[in-house]
């Protein structure tokens, strides 16, 4: 089955971009879709599509996909972006959704 | 606006059958691209994607828990249904189900997702 790699965790300094990473065979062929998960709430979708955000998600967050990497970007970090990140696809060869093992995003 | 809850035991025993009933509002379940997933999550772990029906009641399920999954709607009442057979210890999660709604059936994202409901397997 297809599996995804994130990062256990990244650390940031307010202010400044954090990068969160999802690896997976030709990940660039998928479309990659993400979801923010604070401490005891239900996950939310911050990215879909590779680099789509929902209503009311801040311009802040972007993603990426190419080859087999997709990446996450929140820039300017504020203290409220810390939670846990998912990445998430739907592998058609197997017809499943697939995440990833998720980020914990600390802000320094 | 888009709603989802989940309900169901919050306790179950080994071997025993899961029968969770997601009840939403805000969308129909006989649109065209409209989905209703479950995702689990074991406490301190990853989501775990459950299995998906499609408005037109073709349904997906997790290859390694197939045997052991029953996804149903009932749109007249905006209810989805789980059922898991065999519970085990292992399956102590925090159970939600979310919406999908996308005509491409190559990509399927959840968006909104219901608060979750946390069920216990123990004896």
């Amino acid at each position: 089955s297809y599996v995804l790699t994130q990062p256990p965790s990244v650390s940031v300094a307010p202010g400044k971009t954090a990068r969160i990473t999802c690896g997976g065979n030709n990940i660039g062929s998928k479309s990659v879709h993400w979801y923010q998960q604070k401490p005891g709430q239900a996950p939310v979708l911050v990215i879909y599509y590779d680099s789509d955000r929902p209503s009311g998600i801040p311009e802040r967050f972007s993603g990426s996909n190419s080859g087999n990497t997709a990446t996450l970007t929140i820039s300017r970090v504020e203290a409220g972006d810390e939670a846990d990140y998912y990445c998430q696809v739907w592998d058609s060869s197997s017809d499943q959704g697939v995440f990833g093992g998720g980020t914990k995003l600390t802000v320094l | 606006q888009i709603t989802l809850k989940e309900s169901g035991p919050t306790l179950v025993k080994p071997t025993q059958t899961l029968t969770l009933t997601c009840t939403f509002s805000g969308f129909s379940l006989s649109t065209s691209g409209v989905g209703v997933g479950w995702i689990r999550q074991p406490p301190g772990k990853a989501l775990e994607w459950l299995a998906l029906i499609y408005w037109n009641d073709d349904k997906r399920y997790s290859p390694s828990l197939k045997s052991r999954l029953t996804i149903t709607k009932d749109t007249s009442k905006n209810q989805v249904v789980l059922t898991m057979t065999n519970m085990d210890p292992v399956d102590t999660a925090t159970y939600y189900c979310a919406h999908r709604d996308d005509l491409n059936p190559d990509s399927c994202w959840f968006d909104p997702w219901g608060q979750g409901t946390l069920v216990t397997v123990s004896s």
